[in-house]
């Protein structure tokens, strides 16, 4: 099974609104890593976090890791319908000497104008 | 900067025939990946390059799928005999460090259809 996961597997949501998407995890990891995918296109990196922070920021993004709970959380604060799109996080573990980074299987996020 | 290239953009092809993909990674990138992406699920790490040489291929089918670097540049990933099974997106991407240190950027992708 994926490293990885998502939750929810699907989110709708207005414009204006904020949107939390979470991740969760199995096995000690070095960083977590959210990326983002619009439709037929690649996916774009957002945030990497290693496993010695809590939080990052990037503009309207606030990724929060949380190593005892194994869990992560992308919040996408006044959200945009240009924020429409599948967003996912990858880990890298902590004892893959090839430092694979494997992804989850995503959130998709509609946002409603 | 530009970005990684990747052609074609699409392909069909019948089961059993061949197929080949390339990708142009971002210039001074040492780190090259191929994933494949399946309709509704996350990439899987097919090949992880770190210049020429092969890092991580353990999910690479290596009795169909076959990928390489030369130079420590362009990529080639080759599928023969194709299955209906690998239909997906292959999504190449590059990084300048690796990923415990820098973050990977994807192009667009080939879409792969098999019939």
């Amino acid at each position: 099974s994926q490293q990885g996961e998502e939750d929810p597997q699907a989110l709708s949501i207005q414009e204006g609104e904020n949107a939390t998407m979470n991740c969760s995890y199995k096995t000690s990891i070095n960083n977590l890593q959210w990326y983002r995918q619009n439709s037929g296109r690649g996916l774009v990196h957002l945030i990497l976090i290693r496993s010695n922070e809590r939080e990052k920021h990037s503009g309207r993004l606030r990724v929060t890791l949380d190593t005892s709970k194994k869990s992560s959380s992308l919040l996408i604060t006044a959200s945009r319908a240009a924020d429409t799109a599948s967003y996912f996080c990858a880990t890298v573990l902590n004892n893959n000497a090839g430092n694979m980074l494997t992804f989850g299987g995503g959130t998709r996020l509609m946002v409603k104008p | 900067e530009a970005g990684v290239a990747q052609s074609p953009r699409y392909k069909i092809i019948e089961k059993r025939q061949s197929v080949a993909f390339w990708c142009n990674p971002i210039s001074g990138h040492a780190t090259l990946y191929w994933y494949q992406q399946i309709l509704g699920q996350g990439p899987k790490l097919l090949i992880q390059f770190q210049n020429n040489g092969v890092v991580d291929d353990s999910q690479l089918p290596k009795d169909r799928f076959s990928a390489e670097r030369l130079k420590g540049v362009d990529s080639t990933l080759k599928i023969q005999p194709a299955k209906l099974e690998d239909s997906a997106v292959y999504l190449c991407a590059s990084s300048l460090m690796g990923t415990r240190g820098s973050p990977l950027h994807f192009g667009n992708g080939t879409r792969l259809t098999v019939t």
